[in-house]
């Protein structure tokens, strides 16, 4: 079992949609939770950072983490043609000492339709 | 704040030969900086962990003779992928952590993609 899962879609929607984008995990020790954007042929994008449990809203982009579940999700609204690109989500913090290295999902691809 | 530069942005070489990456930290220091590797529609792997006036630490499975690091500023880190094989084409991204923090999120730069004919 990977320690992160992402499904790799790709994820299709129409232009002003509401995307939800989701990781499970299966360390409970991690407590910092990333979303990046990555557009083709580009490094990684920083969108949101969150610690511990709860909500997060940044302009369109909202993030939630619900540790009980293990489960982290990225919402974005009125979804735009330049949203697509593919979005991983990284996760950090489980204490071992690994001066916080990141573990990354697969990356989901979505691709928002005009 | 927070840009991490990449250069080159693509190279092809030849079997046999060494390519050299640099990675800068533009408008911070970076004490510590990350090479990762990612094939297409996988996700980023850590190759290495590069620590300014020190070694590098490599992850398993990742030959420290073949991809050697040097971090020798507190803004410039390089990776060299020496006799380079087709089996080495990848793209290479670095990052740093704009924070001291261990756990304050990295900033990527643009990738490497390299071509090893």
């Amino acid at each position: 079992q990977k320690e992160v899962e992402q499904d790799p879609g790709p994820l299709s929607v129409p232009e002003g949609a509401i995307v939800s984008l989701n990781c499970t995990y299966s360390n409970s020790a991690f407590q910092y939770f990333m979303w990046y954007r990555q557009y083709s042929r580009k490094g990684p994008e920083l969108l949101m950072y969150t610690y511990s449990s709860g909500n997060k809203e940044d302009g369109r982009f909202t993030a939630q983490v619900d540790k009980s579940s293990k489960y982290i999700s990225l919402f974005i609204r009125d979804s735009q043609p330049s949203d697509s690109a593919t979005y991983l989500c990284a996760m950090s913090g489980d204490g071992s000492g690994n001066t916080g290295k990141l573990i990354f999902g697969q990356g989901t691809t979505l691709q928002v339709k005009p | 704040g927070a840009v991490v530069s990449q250069h080159p942005s693509w190279v092809i070489c030849k079997s046999g030969t060494s390519v050299k990456i640099e990675c800068r930290s533009l408008d911070f220091q970076a004490t510590t900086m990350f090479w990762y590797r990612q094939f297409p529609k996988q996700s980023l792997m850590l190759m290495a962990t590069s620590n300014e006036g020190s070694k590098a630490t490599y992850e398993q499975g990742v030959e420290k003779d073949k991809f050697l690091i040097n971090h020798a500023s507190l803004t410039l880190s390089t990776l060299t992928v020496t006799s380079a094989h087709p089996e080495d084409s990848s793209f290479y991204i670095c990052s740093a952590r704009y924070r001291r923090a261990d756990n304050s999120p990295l900033h990527f730069g643009n990738g490497t993609r390299l071509t090893v004919t």
